[in-house]
């Protein structure tokens, strides 16, 4: 069954570091999300891309957040400037064309900053 | 933001016997549904879905009811098995605003005892 694969798994990087998550999103879909998880919290929504451009995002995703398609394949999350409040664990989603197919995750990037 | 609501964190079952998981919404513009279930160091898997035209959703052992009045939703697992023990997470969508991200529940841990 495709998949949704994310690398590094895990990423330390000292704080005020760039930082840029990649996801591999299944090849037939469309639209693609970031979540995040912080450690004992719930999964929050970060930003949905479709068509090349951002099509909703959350008040967490700042200036200091960007989301790319570079190559038609990668979909990558990039945070500028690294606070030690974005330690959490980042998931990536897709899924195909029509609203009701559920959304299918990544196994998620564990970003540790200290 | 406590739009979805799980209020066990933990449920424990003897194997064979069912399992009830419980999830609560407070907004109405909600109209698609989903359960997911996650590993420790995996991501979340989709379950089951529902859309709110539908009090029910069966599929195999997993059968999920939607209460619209009560704005109320549950995940029934029938019979509980041991590899079912994972963390489940209520997910909630509002396809007919347009906005396709998913407000997660903070979960429920599910123990099945052999």
């Amino acid at each position: 069954e495709p998949e949704v694969t994310q690398t590094p798994s895990h990423q330390v990087t000292q704080m005020g570091q760039e930082v840029i998550l990649r996801c591999v999103p299944i090849s037939n879909h469309l639209y693609f999300y970031w979540y995040r998880q912080i450690l004992g919290q719930k999964v929050e929504f970060l930003v949905s891309f479709y068509n090349n451009e951002i099509s909703e995002k959350s008040e967490i995703f700042d200036d200091q957040f960007s989301v790319e398609r570079p190559d038609g394949s990668n979909f990558t999350l990039k945070i500028r400037s690294t606070k030690l409040e974005d330690s959490a664990m980042y998931f990536c989603a897709s899924r195909g064309s029509l609203g009701n197919q559920p959304q299918h995750f990544g196994d998620g990037t564990r970003l540790s900053i200290l | 933001d406590q739009q979805v609501k799980q209020n066990s964190p933990s449920l424990s079952v003897q194997e064979g016997r069912i399992s009830i998981l419980n999830c609560d919404y407070t907004n109405s513009m909600f109209d698609y549904f989903l359960w997911y279930k996650k590993y420790p160091a995996e991501g979340p898997t989709f379950l089951i879905s529902i859309s709110s035209i539908k009090d029910k959703n069966e599929d195999g052992r997993f059968t999920v009811f939607l209460n619209k009045s009560a704005k109320h939703l549950s995940l029934h697992i029938v019979p509980s098995q041991p590899g079912d023990s994972a963390v489940y997470f209520c997910a909630a969508s509002s396809l007919i605003s347009g906005t396709y991200k998913y407000i997660f529940g903070t979960g429920t841990r599910l123990k099945v005892l052999a």
